[in-house]
């Protein structure tokens, strides 16, 4: 299984909304991530999990909130977004170290915030 | 931070034509990968290249790490071809490593 699975593919969600986003890997790496691309730009780190264990946060405001449960799952959990916050949101996964530690990306969950 | 450069940042080619996508960056590098994004979002891993050069049927890279560039070409192109084609590179910090993406190219091939 080489690929990065994320969930839902679209949320349509309101500034008063609480949703999670969700994604998963079963290829042993122990470090995953949250970008955010806007639209026409290119994808920006939010977070870094390395063994579960936040590692990079980029200043990232606290409504959003990213959890690691286990090895195999990162999730994203909103609250109080505004519509600015929309935008395409995609999770990696990476070996933590090694020869071949390239990034496997998940397709994304497009979210809109109305 | 570490800049990533890529060039041209638009090109329209014609069915079968080849092409050459650069990258520069500004300071050494653990890795770097090539990325092609297609119309749905979807982020594809094309080559990961930290130097020397790979290829893969109609595509091949060269990484020269000493002179902090790479080359992505793209030979006998196809209007499957088109989308954005990112350089991403990574940078180890504070003991985690950060994967930052140029600007991207946004590659049109036209039938």
């Amino acid at each position: 299984d080489t690929e990065v699975t994320q969930t839902p593919k679209h949320l349509v969600m309101g500034m008063t909304n609480k949703k999670s986003l969700k994604c998963e890997q079963h290829m042993g790496h122990r470090a995953m991530y949250w970008y955010k691309q806007k639209a026409k730009k290119p994808p920006e780190l939010m977070f870094v999990y390395s063994y579960e264990k936040l590692s990079i946060n980029e200043s990232v405001p606290s409504r959003f909130s990213p959890e690691c449960p286990n090895s195999s799952l990162l999730n994203l959990h909103l609250h109080a977004l505004q519509p600015e916050d929309s935008a395409l949101y995609l999770c990696a996964s990476s070996q933590v170290r090694g020869p071949n530690y390239g990034y496997t990306f998940g397709s994304g969950t497009r979210l809109t915030v109305v | 931070g570490i800049q990533v450069e890529q060039s041209p940042p638009d090109l329209i080619l014609q069915e079968g034509a080849n092409s050459t996508l650069r990258c520069n960056f500004s300071d050494s590098v653990n890795n770097l990968q090539w990325f092609h994004q297609n119309p749905w979002g979807q982020l594809i891993n094309l080559f990961y290249i930290p130097s020397g050069t790979k290829q893969n049927g109609r595509l091949s890279a060269t990484t020269v790490a000493t002179e902090r560039y790479s080359l992505l070409y793209i030979s006998s192109s196809q209007t499957t071809d088109s989308g954005v084609y990112f350089c991403a590179v990574v940078k180890a910090q504070g003991g985690s490593e950060k994967l930052v993406f140029g600007k991207g190219t946004k590659l049109t091939v036209n039938p």
